[in-house]
Order: C-alpha cells, then structure tokens, then sequence
C-alpha cells in the first residue's frame, strides 16, 4: 500500500527539542519530493518547505527558515521535521505530503495523517 | 509572496444544490511551460487534507465528476454541482508556481 505514516502524537515544554517522521512506503521514497504543511489550532493550512529524499535538496518557506530543520534518510525512507527550542507558538498539527511534480506542475496527492504537537510548561 | 484569496469564508449549501468557491491570486499561476500551477484541496474534519483538482481543471484520482475546477491566470472556481452531506469539509486553493507555496485562507461548506 502507497502510504505516508507520520509519528505520534507530543507533549513537550517550551526550550525542549523535538524530531517528527514520516515514513513512507509502497513507492519508490527518493524519487517525490515531500512536503511539510502546519495547522495551528482552527486555522488554516501553511506550507512550510520540501526536501528531495534523493540528495536531500531542501525548499524553505521564510515563515519557517530557521525556525525549524527539514531532513531525510533515504536509506530508511523517513523524512523529519525538527526543532531545537520548542515554542508554545509551535502548538500545532503537522502533516508530510508527497509531492508529484516539482520544480515542474505537481499536487500534493498522499498525506500523512498527521502530528499533533503541544508545548506548553 | 503570492497572496491567495478565497470567497466565501463560508458556505451552507442543501443537498444536492450547487455550491462554487473563487479562488483569487495577486498575480498570475501560468508558467512559461504552458501549465497553471493551481490546486484545489478539500479537509475533511479531523482528517489530513486530500487532492481535489490540479492544474485549474484536473479532477484527481477517485474525485467525483460533480467536482470541477475552472479558471485563469489569477481567477479560479471549484464548483460542486449538486453537494452531498461527504462534501463538508474546508477547501482550499493552492498556489506552487512560486516559492514560498501559498494557500488560501480556507472554504468551510457545511450542510443545511
């Protein structure tokens, strides 16, 4: 099955570290780029930046360009989301999505199924 | 950035009654190869958000033919031709002609 499965669910405090995944399988991982997209609580959606699993080629939204660290291990087919000093600010859903087409005409047409993160002391 | 800009903000809609969502970008979403880099997303609650349409008019895999999308350079609609109480959701349009991605502030249809 084609999927996109993201880690669970944190609970952090603010200053804490923190490193999301999403796995992905039933195609081939380093061939799509794949994309990270915030939901704060009942607001809309925020695409934050995309990396090439493949050599790890990585696209920042400035909104989040060096609030936060986009990787990949190819070898394992898991991309990441990362932060070195959580915000409550950060509270949020995170979503991965695979991406068809880029830097050419492409959709995001698989999700995850989302992380939730809370910071809060 | 490219700002989008969805109206309206909401919509209660009867079943089987149509229902159309605009789409507005500050500046146009045709690239030089030809293709308009527009896409229409649909949130179901508590779920992650699927692919409706890409490229302006492009019905994904699995989406009903009531879906259509229309439109050109910074004008766009999604339109359901009749709603069925699956559609509830949040839409949103999409931009990725240009770094940063930019998204519409969102579409909630809700049932009568």
């Amino acid at each position: 099955e084609v999927q996109l499965v993201q880690s669970g669910a944190e609970v952090k405090k603010p200053g804490e570290s923190l490193k999301i995944s999403c796995k992905g399988s039933g195609y081939s991982f380093t061939s799509y780029w794949i994309g990270w997209v915030r939901q704060m609580p009942g607001k809309g959606l925020e695409w934050m930046g995309i990396i090439y699993p493949g050599d790890s080629n990585i696209r920042y939204s400035p909104s989040f360009q060096g609030q936060v660290t986009i990787s990949a291990d190819k070898s394992i087919g898991t991309a990441y989301l990362q932060w070195n000093s959580l915000k409550a600010s950060d509270t949020a859903i995170f979503y991965c999505a695979r991406h068809t087409g880029y830097p050419s005409s492409g959709a995001f047409d698989l999700w995850g199924q989302g992380t939730k993160v809370t910071v809060s002391s | 950035d490219i700002v989008m800009t969805q109206t309206p903000v909401s919509l209660s809609v009867t079943p089987g009654q149509p229902a159309s969502i605009s789409c507005k970008s500050s500046e146009s979403l045709l690239d030089s190869d030809g293709k308009t880099y527009l896409y229409w997303y649909l949130q179901k609650p508590g779920q992650p958000p699927q692919l409706l349409i890409y490229e302006v008019s492009n019905r994904f895999s699995g989406v009903p033919d009531r879906f259509s999308g229309s439109g050109s350079g910074t004008d766009f609609t999604l339109k359901i031709n009749r709603v069925e109480a699956e559609d509830v959701g949040i839409y949103y349009c999409m931009q990725s002609l240009q770094l940063p991605w930019t998204l519409g502030q969102g579409t909630k249809v809700e049932i009568k």
